[in-house]
């Protein structure tokens, strides 16, 4: 039972590369979340999904795109990456009276 | 629109002393539930605790506690017997529509505890 896995662990771009971040969860929650995180500013959700075939914008969705894949994946897309989306990025799943977290990606874009 | 705040950036605590974490929120949703992690320097964040608004008790686990005043609007987590392995950063946070389980978190910016020896 690996919880919420989360892949690459850190990635170095440039401006304008893309890239994706995968997330898989095998806890069977409907929900799965992307958050970033940043020095000073807690985390902040950037897309979410309640439940296969669902995904929602967060605070903060500009230049991110996801896929909810199927129950288990559900992955973060930088179509042109800028160096303002360097950050931590975490996915998560839930359940009633919890939310797990995966070990985060470092993402550094130059 | 749902708020977190956590007054206090930074914590000093003596080992094997208690020490309160403050959070207080904002919501006009009945149903909401509360969230406490702690992120280590090595940057995983770990669930600690939870307390849903409809809960008649405060929620406890292992040494840490909820401090649960729905009137006021705080839910601080209390940790007993510190322990040098407990500095980190302390995150508290909300969900609203709580009873569903599939709605986002919102966070605070976090508090950060440094035990001493």
């Amino acid at each position: 039972n690996a919880g919420v896995t989360q892949t690459p662990k850190f990635q170095v771009l440039k401006t304008g590369q893309s890239m994706t971040l995968q997330c898989a969860q095998d806890m069977n929650h409907n929900s799965m979340y992307w958050y970033r995180q940043d020095p000073g500013m807690g985390l902040r959700l950037i897309y979410y999904s309640a439940s296969e075939g669902t995904t929602d914008k967060g605070e903060v969705p500009n230049g991110y795109n996801v896929s909810r894949l199927n129950k288990r994946e559900f992955s973060l897309r930088l179509e042109s990456a800028a160096p303002s989306q360097t950050s931590v990025y975490f996915c998560a799943s839930s359940e009633i009276r919890t939310q797990y977290f995966g070990p985060g990606t470092r993402l550094l874009v130059l | 629109a749902q708020k977190i705040t956590q007054t206090q950036p930074g914590m000093f605590v003596q080992e094997k002393e208690a020490v309160t974490l403050d959070c207080t929120y904002d919501t006009s949703d009945p149903s909401y539930g509360l969230f406490w992690y702690k992120q280590p320097s090595s940057g995983e964040m770990i669930f600690l605790i939870y307390q849903g608004s409809y809960d008649q008790q405060n929620a406890t686990e292992g040494r840490y506690s909820l401090n649960f005043q729905k009137a006021r609007k705080s839910a601080n987590l209390v940790i007993s017997a510190s322990q040098l392995g407990d500095s980190a950063m302390y995150f508290c946070a909300m969900r609203e529509a709580d009873f569903s389980g599939n709605t986002p978190l919102v966070f605070g910016k976090g508090t950060r505890l440094s035990v001493i020896a």
